[in-house]
């Protein structure tokens, strides 16, 4: 039930833009984004529910497909700020539980 | 406003010693969730309250793991007897609304536990 994400980790330079993916093999009714930096608590970007919705925060946008049970978390004219291991979490249609994927670690350098 | 709670932030034990682990929510936060984070995974549900009652406790390993919430607001997690799998951050969560994960839940600074 865990949700797959790719790529696991990835380094971009300052102004670079990078894709995470998120899919799930059940039918999802929501889908939440979290960035963790080291030794810190995951810390919310936002929630996408079922209808093919993107939402954006600053240069942070994230579509949802739910047909594809698939999501994807855009980030553009990347910041050291956005280093940080990246986290989706997946709520399956008809349940309450929320499961996260393996996390991807993003690496913004100057 | 502030943040959700926990204490302590480390803690080493030995095995099959016994730990406890505090967690107050965000004030007024109905829905309180603990999690366990091995290092390298994401989080992993392990048991859900709302108010008083137990939501979802299906991964909590119950034969080990013990968990409350008196009178709605702090929680107590309990292992007895810890074993070196155990090891790993264990983070509190609230979020406001009873019911329902599409709420945002917001992140305590974690519990980080080594287990010798």
């Amino acid at each position: 039930q865990q949700p797959v994400q790719s790529p696991q980790a990835v380094i971009l330079r300052e102004g670079e833009d990078a894709v995470i993916n998120c899919s799930s093999s059940k039918a999802l009714y929501s889908v939440h984004w979290y960035r963790q930096k080291h030794g810190e608590a995951p810390v919310f970007l936002m929630i996408l529910l079922k209808g093919g919705e993107q939402k954006g925060h600053e240069k942070i946008s994230a579509s949802f497909n739910e047909k594809k049970q698939q999501s994807s978390l855009y980030l553009t004219a990347s910041q050291l700020s956005y280093s940080g291991t990246y986290f989706c979490g997946t709520e399956k249609t008809g349940a309450n539980n929320l499961f996260f994927g393996t996390g991807t670690r993003l690496t913004v350098i100057p | 406003e502030a943040g959700v709670a926990q204490s302590p932030r480390y803690k080493i034990i030995e095995k099959r010693q016994s730990v406890a682990f505090w967690c107050n929510p965000i004030s007024g936060h109905a829905t309180l969730y603990w999690y366990q984070q091995i290092l390298g995974q994401g989080p992993k549900l392990l048991i859900q309250f709302q108010n008083n009652g137990v939501v979802d406790d299906s991964q909590l390993p119950k034969d080990r793991f013990s968990a409350e919430r008196l009178k709605g607001v702090d929680s107590t997690l309990k292992i007895q007897p810890a074993k070196l799998e155990d090891s790993a951050v264990y983070l509190c969560a609230s979020s406001s609304i009873a019911g329902g994960m599409t709420d945002t839940q917001y992140f305590g600074p974690g519990t980080r536990l080594t287990v010798l």
